[in-house]
């Protein structure tokens, strides 16, 4: 496609439920980021994928945080028993190569609301 | 650890003004600096992407510097107008990760 496309946009379930996020990155682009950002902060790094493979999960704040590229295009991510400490707005980013000629487009962000 | 930190937090500034947006980082090893603009409530659209041997890039009204010995990057705004109103990150990947570590943004508002 022309950008980044994230869905839902919005998104408001209660506590202990099981969401995902869906991101389809730019075709062709092989790198694929998720970010997580809260109000008035700069995004925060989750998770990194080159082509089908985690290249780099360290950011995933813990294991109810889950995520897939099982073709290595679209991705989706995945939150088991929400807490309300999970809202936020959930960015997907893309990238033709990765951390030294990667320049970056993001999608317009999934925003996660847990009551 | 890789920390970036942006200067002022918010300028608010009349239409027609030149300003200067500031970023430092605390590991000068990276690869390159990005700078990116968010509108409220939207994703991020990149702005300018600098190699770590590049000095400075530039895109119509923006430039952008980099002196990476010292840690900074500047963004240049040459002749501000309303729709520069924005939330304006920069954003380094530390050597051998793949993490884009952000500041947390100067918020800017050009009014006419």
């Amino acid at each position: 496609g022309a950008g980044v496309s994230q869905t839902p946009s919005n998104k408001v379930t209660e506590k202990g439920k099981y969401v995902e996020l869906r991101c389809d990155p730019i075709s062709g682009h092989t790198a694929l980021y998720w970010y997580r950002q809260s109000l008035g902060q700069g995004p925060e790094f989750l998770i990194y994928f080159q082509g089908t493979g985690a290249a780099d999960d360290s950011g995933l704040p813990n294991d109810r945080f889950f995520a897939v590229r099982p073709e290595g295009s679209v991705s989706t991510l995945k939150i088991q028993r929400t807490e309300r400490g999970d809202s936020a707005v959930y960015l997907c980013a893309s990238s033709l190569g990765g951390r030294t000629t990667g320049e970056l487009f993001f999608g317009e962000g999934s925003r996660l609301t847990v009551l | 650890k890789q920390e970036v930190t942006q200067i002022p937090a918010a300028l608010s500034v009349p239409e027609g003004e030149n300003l200067v947006l500031n970023c430092s980082f605390t590991d000068s090893a990276i690869y390159n600096l990005q700078w990116f603009r968010q509108d409220p409530g939207k994703g991020l659209t990149s702005l300018l992407l600098i190699q770590s041997s590049q000095r400075e890039q530039t895109s119509g009204r923006l430039n952008a510097s980099l002196d990476k010995s010292s840690g900074r990057s500047t963004l240049y705004i040459a002749a501000s107008q309303p729709g520069d109103s924005a939330t304006y990150l920069c954003a380094v990947p530390t050597y051998n990760t793949d993490k884009l570590i952000f500041g947390t943004g100067t918020r800017l508002q050009v009014f006419p």
